[in-house]
């Protein structure tokens, strides 16, 4: 079955410092990989995808998530953190050949300090 | 360019009650979904329209639930009767096109409490 797992509930870290915010994935076939951000009473926004070719993927916002195979990661990372990044962040999962829907991991808080 | 958007934003009803939800994707979009976070849990499939045809809806918890997309334009997901268990966070979402590598777009959602 597809899971996705995102081993913390919450992360701290000052702003300016590097941010990583970790997902591991479980699927049958390629994945297919997606970070979706939730801003205080706001929707999901899309931040990027991996899908295939280069493993490091940018996306908005200043945002990239690297993509490991053989550690069935897509840790999302920013080199410098923003009190506004503060938020709430979801990784999930599709696969090719799998059902047309997302499996998405439990959610992690970002707090970033001033 | 506009959005999903979802209506009403807050719903809070008595258990039994009913509750019908709006959904209104991206213009053009033929492909919806529903998702459901409940209690600080993962964000949970629940069904798949292709235009006015339900692709895929395993996700569906009981038969409570009624989605409808007459017409392939918005859709509703009705609750009926409502229980405690069904409070949490209705997400609507649309793709242009189909598969799994195509990026869904989604609404603020709807945030249900059954007392």
């Amino acid at each position: 079955a597809q899971s996705v797992a995102q081993p913390e509930d919450q992360v701290n870290v000052a702003e300016g410092n590097p941010l990583t915010v970790k997902c591991t994935y479980s699927v049958s076939g390629n994945p297919y990989l997606f970070w979706y951000v939730q801003y205080p009473n706001r929707g999901l926004q899309f931040l990027l995808k991996y899908i295939t070719g280069d493993n490091l993927v940018k996306g908005s916002y200043g945002f990239e998530a690297e993509f490991n195979k053989s550690q069935t990661s897509f840790h999302l990372k920013k080199p410098s953190a923003l009190v506004s990044d503060s938020a709430l962040y979801f990784c999930a999962v599709s696969s090719q050949g799998g059902y047309n829907k997302l499996i998405f991991g439990a959610g992690t808080r970002l707090a970033v300090h001033p | 360019e506009a959005g999903v958007t979802q209506f009403p934003s807050h719903s809070v009803i008595e258990k039994g009650q009913t509750v019908t939800l709006r959904c209104d994707p991206i213009s053009g979009h033929d492909n919806l979904y529903w998702y459901r976070r409940v209690m600080g849990k993962e964000i949970k499939f629940l069904l798949h329209f292709v235009k006015e045809s339900k692709q895929d809806e395993s996700g569906m918890p009981n038969n409570r639930f009624l989605a409808e997309r007459t017409g392939g334009t918005y859709s509703t997901l009705k609750v009926q009767p409502a229980e405690l268990e069904d409070s949490g966070v209705y997400f609507c979402a649309s793709s242009l096109v189909g598969g799994t590598r195509e990026t869904q777009y989604f609404g603020p959602g709807t945030r249900l409490l059954v007392l």
